[in-house]
């Protein structure tokens, strides 16, 4: 079954304490993002990849870190979580389609609670 | 003033009703995305539109690429129906990818 996978589901975890969510797909997809969604704000992109080892900022990368060592997987590190990076986590892929837009497949999300 | 904005914010329908979301934007965009977030949070695409009109079963997305403007209708609502519908449009990239904020969807049986 073609699917995003993302680990933890749940996470509460106190600052400071760095830790990682890792995404995975299985859909061998180039492109590969990290969005975050908080109330009142909506979905805001974390960071992206193009391919392994192409990573840049999205719009909110303060906090964050990423890699893309593999085609596969993309997780996500954050080094010294803040209460501010409460929130729940999407990560997704895409794949650019014949009429070369990107189609989005996302993760079941992952709710993070720093305390 | 948001790039991409989405109407109404929440909508209450009976079950049958007829649905229409609407979604307008100021950017130039290369395609139009409609997405729906299940209560439980997982998030789906439902269209990605370029121009004209798509169609899946109840589901009919259409966007006026002149106006700047898409809409989301669905016929024949039901209660699985409820979920957060979202805009979102992207620029030509996978990076570029912009949210509106959603609209609440209740049909009630």
């Amino acid at each position: 079954e073609a699917q995003v996978t993302q680990n933890p589901r749940y996470l509460i975890t106190v600052t400071g304490k760095k830790l990682t969510v890792t995404c995975s797909q299985n859909m061998n997809h180039e492109y590969m993002s990290w969005y975050r969604q908080d109330p009142g704000l909506g979905l805001r992109q974390i960071y992206y990849s193009m391919n392994v080892e192409v990573t840049d900022k999205g719009d909110v990368p303060e906090g964050y870190k990423v890699s893309r060592k593999e085609k596969r997987n993309f997780p996500l590190i954050l080094e010294s979580p803040s209460p501010n990076q409460t929130s729940l986590y999407f990560c997704a892929s895409s794949f650019r389609s014949a009429l070369g837009d990107y189609e989005q497949y996302f993760g079941p999300g992952t709710r993070l609670t720093v305390t | 003033k948001n790039e991409v904005e989405q109407s109404p914010q929440n909508l209450t329908a009976q079950e049958g009703e007829f649905i229409t979301i609407n979604c307008s934007y100021s950017v130039g965009i290369s395609a139009l995305h409609w997405l729906q977030q299940h209560p439980g949070g997982g998030i789906v695409s439902l269209f990605m539109l370029s121009s004209g009109k798509k169609k899946h079963g109840r589901l009919i997305a259409t966007i006026n690429i002149q106006e700047k403007h898409s809409s989301l209708h669905i016929t024949a609502s039901h209660p699985r129906d409820s979920a957060v519908y979202i805009c979102a449009v992207s620029q030509g990239s996978a990076r570029q990818l912009t949210f509106g904020s959603g609209t609440q969807l209740t049909v009630l049986p």
